[in-house]
């Protein structure tokens, strides 16, 4: 079952821009956790955002979280070409026994 | 360094054929994971364990097994009852307890000779 929806599925930007990539989930939750996927990889843990928290800043990326409307937002400011790939929003379920559940991600694409 | 070794990057089943994927790491994480990606699509639980010698099925285990008898090792058999095999699948580790990140090998592309 897939808990969490990305918006858009597909992004493509100019290199120095920002990207800002939304996810949305159904139940209540432990954490969020952003991850990133290069083509043919495994993923990257990028940031892990807990219930009580609103914000949170890892280098150039910022998340939010609003848990009134099951949402989440990861902004990566001053895009580098570096950043192309996929990001996924994974939440972790109270009473989930620590089982994330993937989103299915956000082909993000940062054109020189 | 640290970290989770999938192995092999690349394998073939024939029909009727089980295949085993191999996932070992040496982070000292009690927890283990298995999760199957199709093209385009995130990834699906397959398989959990939160310590050696237990597991539990994820939301799709039908037509998979797995064992955990050492803390390094948690290994995914795909059996012939599984019709659809052909995915890239991927192994994490992490900590025990809530609120930790899950750290993950790179994967293994299985398909169907």
């Amino acid at each position: 079952s897939q808990q969490g929806e990305e918006d858009p599925q597909a992004l493509s930007i100019q290199e120095g821009e920002n990207a800002t990539m939304n996810c949305s989930y159904k139940t209540s939750i432990n954490n969020l956790q952003w991850y990133r996927q290069n083509s043919g990889r495994g993923l990257v843990h990028l940031i892990l955002i807990r219930s009580n928290e609103r914000e949170k800043h890892s280098g150039r990326l910022r998340v939010t979280l609003d848990t009134s409307k099951k949402s989440s937002s990861l902004l990566i400011t001053a895009s580098r070409a570096a950043d192309t790939a996929s990001y996924f929003c994974a939440t972790d379920r109270i009473r989930g026994a620590q089982k994330l559940v993937f989103g299915q991600g956000t082909r993000l694409t940062i054109n020189p | 360094d640290g970290g989770i070794t999938q192995s092999p990057k690349y394998l073939f089943r024939k029909e009727g054929q089980n295949v085993t994927l191999s996932c070992e790491q040496n982070l000292n994480h009690d927890a283990m994971y298995w999760y199957r990606q199709d093209p385009g699509q995130g990834l699906r639980l397959i398989y959990y364990s939160q310590i050696v010698n237990d597991f539990q099925k994820g939301d799709i285990a039908e037509g998979y097994s797995v064992s955990r008898e050492k803390k390094e090792s948690f290994p995914l058999t795909v059996t012939s009852a599984q019709k659809n095999p052909t995915a890239f699948y991927l192994c994490a580790s992490s900590l025990s307890g809530y609120n930790q990140p899950q750290h993950f090998g790179d994967g293994t592309r299985l398909s169907i000779l």
